[in-house]
């Protein structure tokens, strides 16, 4: 088993559409949870940083941990065709940081 | 501040031959990382650095793959000899211990 899984996608959605990024994750050790967007032939980029459980926001993104259930989201509302991108899901706690292998996001106008 | 700088951006290399790339990190980050990205899939961790030394290198092909990190601060990832398999995107990141990590633009090696 992975220690964090993400579905690949491709998910399609109309601008304007709320956005559900979802990861989970079998350690128990993660306390820290990210979220990076990745424009092709780019670096990925920090989106959301969150600590242990609970909720971020900031400006459209959403950030969502749930510890309990060793599962994080990501949404994004009012969806535009700029973030069309690979999001990535990434945590770490010890010495680790570990991602999944992105779930790419097509927005179409 | 400065980003995480790597060069070179694009590298096209026979199989068979040595390839390195160089990584400088965010001033003051004392965690550093090279991932291999193959198209279409995640960040795979090779190498993790605590200043200048190794703290996870368990997926790095050590028979053909090599890092340092001298004086704690920059980086260089080799590669002797290169596979047709190491055709990827290389990226350096940069951290403070269990903090998000910051990435350069990657070096995309081709090799034919």
């Amino acid at each position: 088993q992975k220690e964090v899984e993400q579905d690949p996608g491709p998910l399609s959605v109309p601008e304007g559409a709320i956005v559900s990024l979802n990861c989970t994750y079998s350690n128990s050790a993660f306390q820290y949870f990210m979220w990076y967007r990745q424009y092709s032939r780019k670096g990925p980029e920090l989106l959301m940083y969150t600590y242990s459980s609970g909720n971020k926001e900031d400006g459209r993104f959403t950030a969502q941990v749930d510890k309990s259930s060793k599962y994080i989201s990501l949404f994004i509302r009012d969806s535009q065709p700029s973030d069309s991108a690979t999001y990535l899901c990434a945590m770490s706690g010890g010495d680790k940081l570990i991602f999944g292998t992105g779930t790419r996001l097509q927005v179409f106008p | 501040e400065a980003g995480v700088a790597q060069s070179p951006r694009y590298k096209i290399i026979e199989k068979r031959q040595s390839v390195a790339f160089w990584c400088n990190p965010i001033s003051g980050h004392a965690t550093l990382y090279w991932y291999q990205q193959i198209l279409g899939q995640g960040p795979k961790l090779l190498i993790q650095f605590q200043n200048n030394g190794v703290v996870d290198d368990s997926q790095l092909p050590k028979d053909r793959f090599s890092a340092e990190r001298l004086k704690g601060v920059d980086s260089t990832l080799k590669i002797q000899p290169a596979k047709l398999e190491d055709s990827a995107v290389y990226l350096c990141a940069s951290g403070r211990m269990n903090t998000e990590a910051f990435f350069g633009q990657g070096t995309r090696l081709t090799v034919v």
